[in-house]
């Protein structure tokens, strides 16, 4: 499969500890994009890298959250000190190289529970 | 600021007929406009996007949207609706203007094709 991966798909955390997703992008992507989305919503943005670069962070991505891109493919990202209140569904998308208005891929999202 | 509205929770239409999914946007600049399909345990995937030209946009799986500026939509249609369209739909803009790669997505509209 060529497509965008996620690990891991399902993950149940207490709340206070930490977790790390990764992200997989299409291979000849060098946009990498990361949301969250909840139930009866559309998925809000939360980081943006081209290549290794992190250009865009949204207001949502509190101190807690931390996003890596280190050698320009694969991407982590990072939930400190979990809350019931990050319990989503977090999506990774990919777009290759060239206009700003490249369709994005999606992953199959990992599902966070914090109890 | 930027925004998507999609009306609609839920639309129920017979296999057979056509559908529509409505989707309406703001935008400060020229909107560059997508639609994505989500299925049950599957990620999003790419339908059709405008970015400019003819307002008559075709997608995969028989799909289609309009562009019209002076109402500010971009409605999805299908001429024959089928079982196997029943799955979340999203619209998402960004906004030409902008500097940033974010785009906005509506809250999704859940299509039911009843046999």
């Amino acid at each position: 499969d060529t497509g965008v991966s996620q690990d891991p798909r399902h993950k149940i955390t207490k709340r206070g500890q930490n977790v790390t997703f990764r992200c997989d992008p299409i291979s000849e992507h060098n946009r990498l994009y990361w949301y969250r989305q909840t139930l009866g919503q559309g998925p809000e943005f939360l980081t943006y890298f081209q290549n290794e670069a992190q250009l865009e962070k949204s207001r949502l991505l509190s101190d807690r959250f931390s996003a890596e891109r280190p050698k320009g493919s694969f991407s982590t990202l990072e939930i400190q000190r979990t809350e019931q209140g990050d319990s989503a569904m977090y999506l990774c998308a990919s777009s290759k190289p060239g206009t700003v208005y490249n369709e994005q891929f999606f992953g199959p999202g990992t599902r966070l529970t914090v109890l | 600021a930027q925004s998507v509205a999609q009306p609609e929770d839920q639309v129920n239409v017979a296999e057979g007929n056509p559908l529509t999914v409505k989707c309406t946007y703001s935008v400060s600049g020229n909107p560059y406009l997508f639609w994505y399909v989500q299925y049950p345990n599957r990620g999003l995937q790419f339908l059709l996007k405008y970015i400019t030209g003819d307002n008559l946009v075709k997608g995969s799986y028989g799909f289609e949207a309009e562009f019209n500026k002076s109402q500010t939509s971009f409605h999805l249609k299908k001429p024959s609706a089928l079982v196997s369209d029943s799955a979340l739909y999203f619209c998402a803009v960004r906004d030409g203007q902008d500097s940033n790669y974010q785009l906005i997505w509506g809250a999704g509209t859940k299509l039911i094709i009843k046999p």
